[in-house]
């Protein structure tokens, strides 16, 4: 079993850009949540996909928008890039029980 | 609104040096408590789910506790590969998928 993964690994952007992160669920779960987490801070969830629709999202703008595909695989997708934008971007997936298991995670650094 | 809070927010051990971490928390009506583990640059890994106070879990050289406000997470006789931040989440139950996260514990054992 490959676990969650998440590509690509480190990721380099210029302000106003804009970034396109993946991530494969592991093997049996359906749901998808991602997750930015600052240095010295804990995960901040941004939104969860089920089904292919968010489900839920958290207190993020409108420039972070995601996908879920038919084979539960999902993109984070941020526009405008800002400098605050810089973090480890995790995705987590979990099918019936309330556990999240993530990945490794996406360094996105935006200069 | 949900609250975690993690404390001490670094400990630096001696190797066979047992001690514990806390995770004190506020939520309306509790859907699961969970411990993760996370390596530097890394994605957290899942150690615990807790759902009832008075409920215990270990694993290897960990065990956590839960009460009706808090969570610890004791290590006994720690060695230098238990070296990593502890984090400690809350669901609550209700519609929500939101889990919310303390900041972490630093844990740092020397040989």
């Amino acid at each position: 079993d490959a676990g969650v993964t998440q590509s690509p690994t480190h990721l380099i952007k210029t302000r106003g850009q804009q970034v396109t992160l993946r991530c494969s669920p592991k093997s049996g779960h359906d749901t998808v949540s991602w997750y930015q987490q600052a240095l010295g801070q804990g995960p901040q969830f941004i939104f969860q996909y089920y089904e292919e629709e968010e489900r839920q999202r958290g207190n993020f703008p409108d420039r972070f928008s995601g996908h879920q595909f038919p084979n539960y695989s999902s993109e984070l997708n941020v526009n405008a890039l800002l400098l605050g934008d810089s973090a480890l971007y995790l995705c987590a997936s979990s099918s019936t029980g309330p556990e999240a298991f993530f990945g490794q995670g996406t360094r996105l650094t935006v200069v | 609104e949900d609250q975690v809070t993690q404390s001490p927010e670094a400990l630096r051990l001696q190797e066979g040096e047992s001690s514990s971490l806390n995770c004190s928390y506020t939520v309306s009506g509790l859907r699961g408590l969970f411990w993760y583990r996370q390596d530097p640059g890394k994605g957290p890994e899942f150690l615990f789910t807790l759902y009832s106070a008075g409920e215990e879990k270990e694993k290897e050289r960990l065990k956590a506790t839960l009460t009706k406000k808090e969570s610890f997470l004791h290590i006994t006789a720690p060695k230098p590969e238990d070296s990593a931040t502890y984090l400690c989440a809350v669901r609550a139950s209700g519609g929500s998928y939101i889990p919310t996260f303390g900041r972490g514990t630093s844990l740092i054992v020397h040989p």
